[in-house]
């Protein structure tokens, strides 16, 4: 296992158009998170799961933010209606859940540009 | 509401110097992470510190952790060129998820 792989790297879409992400975590990691970085700021919090549970949202996901990780292993990230506002690189990053440490491991990140 | 405060922001420095970078917070933390990012890719883990007074050293890299658990370290002796990028802590919380924290970051560059 190389690590947590996001797939595409970089999109473009236009305002209005609907976006989808990919994460792969790393294999035995049952703890699967989304966060979003805007440039010249650290990453934020949007969401994660526990196996296939989604257990917390911030409040920077919006209506428009959709996630899933059916089997517990990938997971997806939708965003419907895409706004300008929408453009940063969405990062994923996944953990094993116990003892103390919160230790996570990001994959490459997901740019997304909307125009 | 949790907030991790980093400083500087930015740092310019002569390679061979030395530099050291600050994570403050008023919150107690579970443990908390040092990343470094590269423009375009995510961040990569350096280190993890759990315990309060607790210090590790990454060769020519020392972090350390608050004895409160709400701040944190890092020092960097003689610095290199290839040391250049952005350096994020990041807290988490056990007890909430361990929904990482992060700071604004510190864009540090090390010229020749």
């Amino acid at each position: 296992d190389t690590g947590v792989s996001q797939d595409p790297r970089h999109k473009i879409t236009k305002r209005g158009q609907n976006v989808t992400f990919r994460c792969d975590p790393i294999s035995e990691h049952n703890r699967l998170y989304w966060y979003r970085q805007t440039l010249g700021q650290g990453p934020e919090f949007l969401t994660y799961f526990q196996n296939e549970a989604q257990l917390e949202k911030s409040r920077l996901l919006s209506d428009r933010f959709s996630a899933e990780r059916p089997k517990g292993s990938f997971s997806t990230l939708e965003i419907q209606r895409t706004e300008q506002g929408d453009s940063a690189m969405y990062l994923c990053a996944s953990s094993l859940q116990g003892g103390t440490s919160t230790e996570a491991f990001f994959g490459q990140g997901t740019r997304l540009t909307v125009v | 509401t949790q907030l991790l405060e980093q400083s500087p922001q930015f740092l310019s420095i002569q390679e061979g110097e030395n530099l050291t970078v600050y994570c403050n917070s008023s919150s107690v933390f579970s443990s908390l992470q040092w990343y470094r990012q590269e423009p375009g890719e995510g961040p990569v883990l350096l280190v993890t510190v759990v315990t309060g007074g607790e210090v590790k050293k990454l060769k020519r890299l020392t972090f350390q952790f608050g004895d409160a658990r709400k701040d944190s370290s890092l020092h960097i002796t003689a610095a290199q060129t290839g040391d250049t990028g952005l350096y994020l802590c990041a807290g988490g919380v056990t007890s909430a998820g361990n929904m990482l924290t992060f700071g604004g970051g510190t864009r540090l560059m090390v010229k020749p």
